[in-house]
């Protein structure tokens, strides 16, 4: 089965607020892990990404934070907007030529 | 930017009937993958190559083939259409070695209704 899994199928969140997406996996040999976005109608597209050997990760209005001690991962989007709207899925892979194991993803829905 | 094309948005097939998913990229990557897509089960991969006419099993690849004869193309096969393949196909694709960064580049997807 998978071993990556997401906490909450979906999330809602005021306009302007933070929106925060958890992820837990279970294999500690992971080594990568990314989060995908996927907007209605669309393929996944790549946010974000972080390796084993660090905690956390920042980009535009993103950070990703990795808890290696209770096999955790958080995608943070600060002041959410309407075109955040989609469905978030952590990945994870052993190297860099496996295969990705995906999440069964979050929706993240944005209140007006 | 890369292009991941997928021939067909949506497909309608009856049951039994042979279907093809092309998929083309156009960055010269060396993987290519399939997925299909379901409510509440996520992306279950199908079936994966890294070469030309290599390919390899995936999770889920019972009731499927797939065909890599060049590098940029990518077909996965539907030799007898069921209805439980009702689904959405992604089609991705990914540099190899010291090239790849792990980030898959997807398709649009193809839906496909098996009646």
């Amino acid at each position: 089965g998978e071993s990556v899994g997401l906490h909450l199928p979906t999330l809602s969140v005021q306009e302007g607020d933070n929106s925060i997406i958890n992820c837990a996996y279970s294999n500690s040999a992971s080594d990568y892990f990314i989060w995908y976005k996927q907007e209605s109608g669309k393929g996944p597209q790549f946010i974000i990404d972080i390796r084993s050997n660090m905690d956390k990760r920042q980009g535009q209005r993103v950070t990703v934070l990795l808890n290696k001690t209770v096999k955790h991962l958080s995608l943070q989007i600060a002041a959410t907007q309407p075109g955040d709207s989609a469905v978030y899925f952590c990945a994870e892979i052993m190297n860099r030529d496996d295969k990705i194991i995906f999440g069964k993803g979050t929706r993240l829905h944005i209140l007006p | 930017d890369v292009k991941v094309t997928q021939s067909s948005r949506y497909l309608v097939k009856r049951t039994g009937e042979k279907v093809f998913l092309e998929c083309v990229q156009d960055m010269d990557h060396e993987n290519m993958f399939w997925y299909r897509q379901d409510p509440g089960l996520g992306l279950r991969l199908i079936y994966f190559s890294y070469d030309v006419k290599m390919k390899e099993k995936g999770d889920i690849p019972e009731g499927y083939s797939v065909s890599r004869e060049k590098k940029e193309r990518f077909s996965l096969i539907l030799e007898s259409a069921s209805t439980n393949q009702t689904s959405m196909y992604l089609c991705a694709s990914s540099f190899s070695g010291s090239k790849n960064t792990g980030e898959l580049f997807f398709g649009e997807g193809s839906r496909l209704t098996v009646l």
